[in-house]
């Protein structure tokens, strides 16, 4: 199984809304991340959890707030967004954070936001 | 910083035609891996490149990495139109935190009947 899913598909929401965007994973894998990619463009890293714990934060605004409640569970807590961070925010997970596994990172399906 | 180019970034082609995109990246690197986006979906892996001189090959798709000249290659062979969509290559960089994949700026592929 090589799957990572994601909640909601689509989500619409307000300023002054706070959400939640859900990823999880059944592969046993320790590194999970999360992304934001605007249309035409590349996905853009925004945290890395490493064994539960956060350790890469791209300087992303303190209005996206990650958390990692067990290994196969990744969130990304939204309050106060803006229009400009309308966006397909994909999860991603791979083996090991250490770098030394070889392999992929697996992508979910992503969770089309729309600020309005 | 690190920095991953693609090119060309459009390309329109017709089926049956042959082309190749290319993946240049700043810094050292033994890892390079391709993915494949549709419009509106998620990425998909399509090759795990480890070593200088490495090939892989899947249906009409191969790509082949070249880490003393720090470039990466996808040549797509008698295209056909369901290979349209925007490929993106990822190098791997490993830090003290972790490993991290910079993404290349994409190539959005067009195969025309």
């Amino acid at each position: 199984d090589t799957e990572v899913t994601q909640t909601p598909k689509h989500l619409v929401m307000g300023m002054t809304n706070k959400k939640s965007l859900k990823c999880e994973q059944h592969m046993g894998h320790r590194a999970m991340y999360w992304y934001k990619q605007k249309a035409k463009k590349p996905p853009e890293l925004m945290f890395v959890y490493s064994y539960e714990k956060l350790s890469i934060n791209e300087s992303v605004p303190s209005r996206f707030s990650p958390e990692c409640p067990n290994s196969s569970l990744l969130n990304l807590h939204l309050h106060a967004l803006q229009p400009e961070d309308s966006a397909l925010y994909l999860c991603a997970s791979s083996q090991d954070p250490t770098g030394t596994s070889t392999d992929t990172q697996y992508f979910g399906p992503g969770t089309r936001l729309t600020v309005l | 910083e690190l920095k991953v180019e693609q090119n060309p970034l459009f390309l329109s082609m017709q089926e049956g035609k042959n082309y190749t995109i290319y993946c240049n990246y700043s810094t050292t690197s033994d890892r390079l891996y391709w993915y494949r986006q549709d419009p509106g979906k998620s990425l998909e892996s399509l090759f795990v490149l480890l070593s200088n001189g490495a090939v892989k090959q899947e249906g009409r798709l191969m790509a082949s990495l070249d880490t003393k000249a720090r470039l990466s290659t996808l040549h797509i062979t008698a295209a056909v139109h369901d290979l349209s969509a925007t490929y993106f290559c990822a190098v791997d960089m490993v830090w003290a935190a972790g490993n991290q994949f910079y993404f290349g700026t994409g190539t959005s592929l067009t195969v025309i009947p």
